[in-house]
């Protein structure tokens, strides 16, 4: 049971370069989530789906789409990277909006 | 939508001593969670807990809904205690959690 996983764990890229974040959770979770986390910011919700088949925009959603794939797979996508995409990403899910678990995080440097 | 303050925003304590974190939300919560992330950077999920009481080990925590704060107890800490702890609160069943700032706990030995 390795709960939720996130690849890749770094990654550098030029500006204007694309990319996608995947996450995947083998809880049989209903709800996924993207956060970044900026240093003094906290943790700020980029997109979320609380069940398969849909997805919605959080308070950060600007640059980034998101595509939930089956039950398992939420993925985040930067179609043209800024350097103000430079931060942490965390992956999470719940089971119906309780308890989150959070993956071990993807460190994303654009420059 | 819903805001989180958390206090206080840094804490140094010496290792055996007892601290006291504060969460504090502007508006009725459906779900409350206390998380812990470690010098790593590993968030981990301490408490679930809209109202009331828990406790897990040296840890607890209260939730008072109804004045609308919720407090982290550690007890008799240690140096593993150290970290960033982050409450985040939901107040209907549309909006996802919201998370405060944190409060960067050092324990020193």
């Amino acid at each position: 049971n390795a709960g939720v996983t996130q690849t890749p764990k770094f990654q550098v890229l030029k500006t204007g370069q694309s990319m996608t974040l995947q996450c995947a959770q083998d809880m049989n979770h209903n709800s996924m989530y993207w956060y970044r986390q900026d240093p003094g910011m906290g943790l700020r919700l980029i997109y979320y789906s609380a069940s398969e088949g849909t997805t919605d925009k959080g308070e950060v959603p600007n640059g980034y789409n998101v595509s939930r794939l089956n039950k398992r797979e939420f993925s985040l996508r930067l179609e043209s990277a800024a350097p103000s995409q430079t931060s942490v990403y965390f992956c999470a899910s719940s089971r119906d909006r309780v308890e989150q678990y959070f993956g071990p995080g993807t460190r994303l440097t654009v420059t | 939508g819903i805001q989180v303050e958390q206090s206080p925003p840094d804490l140094i304590l010496q290792e055996g001593a007892n601290s006291t974190l504060r969460c504090n939300f502007s508006d009725s919560v459906n779900n409350l969670q206390w998380f812990h992330q470690n010098p790593w950077g590993q968030l981990i999920n301490l408490f679930y807990i809209p109202s009331g009481t828990k406790q897990n080990g040296r840890l607890s925590a209260t939730t008072v809904a109804t004045e609308r704060y919720s407090l982290l107890y550690i007890s008799s800490s240690q140096t593993t205690d150290s970290g960033v702890y982050f409450c985040a609160a939901e107040n209907s069943g549309n909006t996802p959690l919201v998370f405060g700032k944190g409060t960067r706990l050092s324990v020193i030995a």
